[in-house]
């Protein structure tokens, strides 16, 4: 079993439509929780980022963390066709050791005008 | 600020040839890391350096694979000799230190896309 999973998609919505990505994770020494976000033949790039457990709200996006569960989740309110990209979640420990990321594959959205 | 910035961002090769792949970090930047993406594996960890030494290579896959930093603005990924197998995307990162409950943003460059034949 791998340590991040995540369902690739693709995954394609109607503009306005309410998105929701999410990833698992088996290793509970886990403590920073991200999402990148990544446009076709470019570098991946920082979109949020939680700290242990609980949500984060970023404009129309929001990051939640169930460490119970192992489980975290990314909604996107309102989709607008400028979200079409891949989205990566990404887990790291804490201390010294949180510079090293664990990615999931991603998952492929398409917004679609 | 200009960002990370790779070179090449294309490498076509043919097996057995050697590939270097360069990578220049943001200014001030004292950690720098190399990834590799394939549809297969993902985005994964080979590398990476703090203040130009090597701290974790556990991701490194094979001994044909070596990476250098010999100074804060460069560093270098290496195979040798190169597989078709190695076809990926190559990313390097870089970020400054993080710690308790801050995370510090690792930047990619936009990558080396490597075919080897």
């Amino acid at each position: 079993q791998k340590e991040v999973e995540q369902d690739p998609g693709p995954l394609s919505v109607p503009e306005g439509a309410i998105v929701s990505l999410n990833c698992t994770y088996s290793n509970s020494a886990f403590q920073y929780f991200m999402w990148y976000r990544q446009y076709s033949r470019k570098g991946p790039e920082l979109l949020m980022y939680t700290y242990s457990s609980g949500n984060k709200e970023d404009g129309r996006f929001t990051a939640q963390v169930d460490k119970s569960s192992k489980y975290i989740s990314l909604f996107i309110r309102d989709s607008q066709p400028s979200d079409s990209a891949t989205y990566l979640c990404a887990m790291s420990k804490s201390g010294g050791s949180n510079y090293k990321l664990t990615f999931g594959k991603g998952t492929l959205l398409t917004v679609n005008p | 600020d200009a960002g990370v910035i790779q070179s090449p961002r294309h490498e076509v090769t043919e097996m057995g040839q050697e590939v270097t792949l360069r990578c220049k970090p943001i200014s001030g930047h004292d950690y720098l890391f190399w990834y590799r993406q394939t549809m297969m594996r993902g985005l994964e960890l080979l590398i990476y350096f703090n203040n130009n030494v090597p701290i974790d290579d556990s991701g490194m896959p094979e001994d044909r694979f070596s990476a250098k930093m010999p100074n804060a603005s460069f560093s270098t990924l290496k195979i040798q000799p190169s597989e078709p197998r190695d076809s990926a995307v190559y990313f390097c990162a870089s970020s400054t230190r993080g710690g308790g409950s801050s995370y510090n943003e690792q930047f990619f460059g936009p990558g080396t896309r490597l075919t080897v034949l």
